[in-house]
């Protein structure tokens, strides 16, 4: 089945310094990917939707200022949280899209967990 | 509005079945998904039903209802590994997952 990696898996920073994550599709193009944050016994939360050279879609509530995305190719897209503060801290999912497959289908990357000091 | 309902939480025992129901309100639906979350990891995609009725996998079945907003996951004799969180999602008119909160299932010896 297609895979979806994410780096770095977990990563702790001090309040105020930005920190990216990537989000990569191994075999296969991604044409949509999706950024979500869960918090500790909720349930997902869609943060944006990014389409390959395009900018991203931003849900209500969602600074978009505040979270960075680039979907500069078909296989990899970047959420780079600027300015973290503790609030911050959450566990980043992001899914994609096959583009030539079932349309339906997201697969999902393993999480990055953030923590903010 | 868009809604998603499911249980909050759900206990069964080691090679028993369970049934966890989930109910959806969407602008348009092409779909529902089930996928399995262990505490710390992401989702995991579990099944996808379009149409009416029952679709098995193995010891996990899943059932839609689209004339009554309705779906539920069936798991069958159950392990201890099944421990774990299971979302409910339905996909809308725009293609966009809308989740429930997740059920979680205590699977006890």
């Amino acid at each position: 089945g297609a895979v979806v990696s994410q780096h770095p898996s977990w990563v702790i920073c001090k309040s105020g310094t930005s920190v990216k994550i990537e989000c990569r599709s191994l075999d296969f193009q991604a044409t949509t990917m999706f950024w979500y944050r869960q918090f500790p016994k909720q349930s997902l939360m869609l943060m944006a939707t990014s389409n390959e050279g395009s900018k991203a879609t931003y849900e209500q509530g969602v600074e978009k200022d505040k979270f960075l995305i680039n979907h500069a190719s078909l296989t990899l897209s970047t959420l780079t949280v600027t300015s973290a503060h503790p609030e911050d801290s959450s566990f980043y999912i992001c899914s994609a899209r096959d583009g030539l497959g079932d349309y339906n289908e997201q697969f999902f990357g393993p999480g990055t967990r953030l923590t903010v000091l | 509005g868009q809604n998603i309902d499911q249980p909050t939480e759900m206990t069964a025992t080691e090679g028993a079945i369970v049934q966890i129901n989930c109910t959806y309100q969407t602008s348009g639906f092409n779909g529902l998904f089930w996928y399995q979350q262990h505490a710390g990891e992401a989702p995991t995609f579990l099944s996808y039903n379009v149409l009416d009725g029952l679709e098995e996998k193995g010891r996990f079945s899943s059932f839609l209802s689209r004339s009554k907003g309705y779906s539920y996951l069936l798991l069958k004799e159950l392990q201890m590994k099944d421990s774990a969180s299971y979302l409910c999602a339905a996909l809308d008119s725009n293609y966009q997952l809308i989740w429930g909160a997740g059920t979680k299932l205590i699977i006890k010896p």
